[in-house]
């Protein structure tokens, strides 16, 4: 079956740090791969996809390049803000717009950016 | 952009009574609504899928007795959990999907 394996949080940075968050998948077939987040008292918001190998989502400074070889997604960005402290998640699908009978997701990360 | 909300965000009961948890797609309707549970430092974990005006589709190993799942119409599906126990206890989460998908903030039910 699917699976998704992220790191485990909480992860805390300083603000302008590097982030990486790691995230590997197990599937069958050519799944796409996403990154969700969800900020204190809100739902999960779709951050950014990517439906093929080799393809780069990336939103709001966040970048995430499907890596078949290695069938890994990690999420990075350049320079965290404090306004980018919120639950990552990695989730994936058998079909391409995410149906909700096919997405899996990953156990969530904690991110936590300091001043 | 499209938002859903749930009602109430926090419950606390007593054993054996029964929870009811509302699922609002406030700005669109939506044919499919879905019911997830997190437990804590997991995964989210999809408990069943409902659609309106039809019989909800319950996932493998979820008690559809016990897990009571009415989407009466095009912006509202609830989740009623009856006879609630201790180890019913989570975090439960929705979901409604109009194009795309949308996720609702939650409700932390706690059972003493």
């Amino acid at each position: 079956g699917n699976s998704v394996t992220q790191m485990e949080g909480p992860v805390t940075l300083s603000e302008e740090a590097f982030l990486t968050i790691n995230c590997t998948y197990t599937a069958t077939g050519y799944p796409s791969l996403f990154w969700y987040v969800q900020y204190p008292g809100e739902g999960l918001q779709l951050l950014l996809k990517a439906t093929k190998a080799d393809d780069k989502g990336s939103n709001k400074g966040f970048e995430a390049t499907y890596r078949k070889e290695t069938t890994s997604f990690h999420l990075e960005k350049g320079s965290v803000q404090v306004s980018d402290s919120a639950v990552y998640f990695c989730a994936l699908s058998a079909l391409e717009e995410g149906s909700a009978r096919q997405l899996t997701f990953g156990s969530g990360t904690q991110l936590t950016v300091l001043p | 952009g499209a938002v859903v909300s749930q009602h109430p965000s926090w419950v606390i009961c007593k054993s054996g009574t029964s929870v009811k948890i509302e699922c609002r797609s406030l700005d669109f309707q939506a044919t499919t609504m879905f019911w997830y549970r997190q437990f804590p430092k997991q995964s989210l974990m999809l408990m069943a899928t409902s659609n309106e005006g039809s019989k909800a589709t319950y996932e493998q190993g979820v008690e559809k007795d016990k897990f009571l799942i009415n989407h009466a119409s095009l912006t509202l599906s609830t989740l009623t959990v009856t006879s609630a126990h201790p180890e019913d206890s989570s975090f439960y989460i929705c979901s409604a999907r109009h194009h795309a998908q949308y996720f609702g903030p939650g409700t932390r039910l706690t059972v003493l």
